[in-house]
């Protein structure tokens, strides 16, 4: 079965310094990874998707996410915070190959920004 | 730009009174998801449909919740009776397909049973 697991639950960094969000994946398979954020009292925003081309990905805002099989990771990474980057924000993987089309949650990462 | 969006953004009901959310998933996508947020329990996947027919419903307290495709524009999440321990965010999320596709949301419905 699919799952992620989010390494940390809550990660503080100063505006200016790179951001790491780490998440390992267990699957069966090459699976489809996502990371979203989620802004307080706003729904879930998709920043970037692997889907088995390059490993390395760039999303929206600056971040990107490098897939790493061998060690079933797939961390968020950014150069640069900024205060507007603090949010929740959450690994997911697709579930299977039955083409469900669901999606498995981790439980998340609140990333603090300090002036 | 094509959104998810769902309606009433928020609802304060009393405990035994009907709760009926909506969504309007983006056009052309066939696939809907229902999920509920709450702090304790994280974001919780409740039912999905596909092509209007529901696929899973088991994540649903069967006995009060109810969730229907009336066509392919829009979708609702009933909850009768409601109770205090309904209360959290509804997300209604939408999607092309299957295979690994992104899911995309709506702002959710903000529920509060007192």
């Amino acid at each position: 079965a699919q799952s992620v697991t989010q390494l940390d639950s809550h990660v503080s960094v100063s505006e200016g310094t790179p951001v790491l969000l780490r998440c390992n994946y267990s699957s069966s398979y090459s699976p489809s990874l996502f990371w979203y954020v989620q802004h307080p009292n706003k729904g879930l925003q998709l920043l970037l998707k692997y889907t088995s081309a390059a490993t390395l990905v760039k999303g929206i805002n600056g971040f990107e996410a490098e897939f790493k099989k061998s060690e079933t990771s797939f961390h968020l990474t950014k150069p640069s915070a900024h205060m507007s980057d603090a949010a929740e924000y959450f690994c997911v993987v697709s579930e299977g190959t039955s083409n469900t089309g669901k999606l498995i949650f981790g439980q998340g990462t609140t990333l603090q920004v300090k002036p | 730009d094509a959104r998810v969006t769902q309606t009433p953004r928020h609802k304060v009901t009393e405990m035994g009174q009907e709760v009926t959310m909506r969504c309007q998933p983006i056009l052309g996508h066939n696939t809907v998801f229902w999920y509920r947020q709450t702090m304790m329990q994280g974001l919780e996947l409740l039912a999905y449909f596909r092509n209007r027919a529901p696929l899973d419903d088991s994540g649903m307290p069967k006995d009060r919740f109810s969730a229907e495709m009336p066509d392919a524009t829009l979708a609702t999440l009933k909850i009768q009776p409601s109770e205090p321990r309904d209360s959290a965010v509804y997300f209604c999320a939408s999607t092309i397909g299957t295979g690994g596709y992104e899911q995309y949301f709506g702002p959710g419905t903000r529920l509060t049973v007192t």
